[in-house]
């Protein structure tokens, strides 16, 4: 139990475009999902926590208008990197538990941007 | 504000030797510490939550301790399938997020 699918693993863009991330908890209803970014041979750093039905909460130095996090339902969130640059290039990953504890993690998302 | 250092930030083990890796941590209100396993280019996989100094958890060759200020996880016996980055994350307080360590790279040589 308590799988969550994030997709796309890996996605290459041109400078200046948005991006899409979904994370799905597949069994399991989540209210509260996070969105992590990691960059090579670091560990996770927490960017934003996504509400089912409200505003994301994002952690200082995370621009909110950069990184657009849409939690429309209880088994989907979204992170969409706008107006892409070379240094957003990274890895994204989407946690989500169904009872606050024991967090899973999604396999993640390769961004490249070029 | 919470703290979580992970030592050595690398270990190179041959298979067989057995060894600890270390979380210390400072927090206020610990909720719960969590050991994961990541492999490249993959997310985190889930090994083991700890709630309470003193409480101990086995998987494998693998087993999770907990005080009041670290946690250690023993690799028994290593094979070259353990070698990964292994991820200690702490829940505190109020909050539902974790915040990692940065991570332990392990490499098991034959």
């Amino acid at each position: 139990g308590a799988v969550v699918s994030q997709h796309p693993s890996w996605v290459i863009c041109k400078s200046g475009t948005s991006v899409k991330i979904e994370c799905r908890s597949l069994d399991f209803q989540a209210t509260t999902m996070f969105w992590y970014r990691q960059f090579p041979k670091q560990s996770l750093m927490l960017m934003a926590t996504s509400n089912e039905g409200s505003k994301a909460t994002y952690e200082q130095g995370v621009e909110k208008d950069k990184f657009l996090i849409n939690h429309a339902s209880l088994t989907l969130s979204t992170l969409t990197v706008t107006s892409a640059h070379p240094e957003d290039s990274s890895f994204y990953i989407c946690s989500a538990s169904p009872n606050n504890y024991g967090y899973t993690f999604g396999s993640g998302t390769r961004l490249t941007v070029v | 504000e919470d703290q979580v250092t992970q030592s050595p930030e690398a270990l190179r083990l041959q298979e067989g030797e057995s060894s600890s890796l270390n979380c210390s941590y400072t927090v206020s209100g610990l909720r719960g510490l969590f050991w994961y396993r990541q492999d490249p280019g993959k997310g985190p996989e889930f090994l083991f939550t700890l709630y309470s100094a003193g409480e101990e958890k086995e998987k494998e060759r693998l087993k999770a301790t907990l005080t009041k200020k670290e946690s250690f996880l023993h690799i028994t016996a290593p094979k070259p399938e353990d070698s990964a980055t292994y991820l200690c994350a702490v829940q505190a307080g109020g909050n539902n997020d974790m915040r990692f360590g940065a991570g332990t790279r392990l490499t098991v040589k034959p």
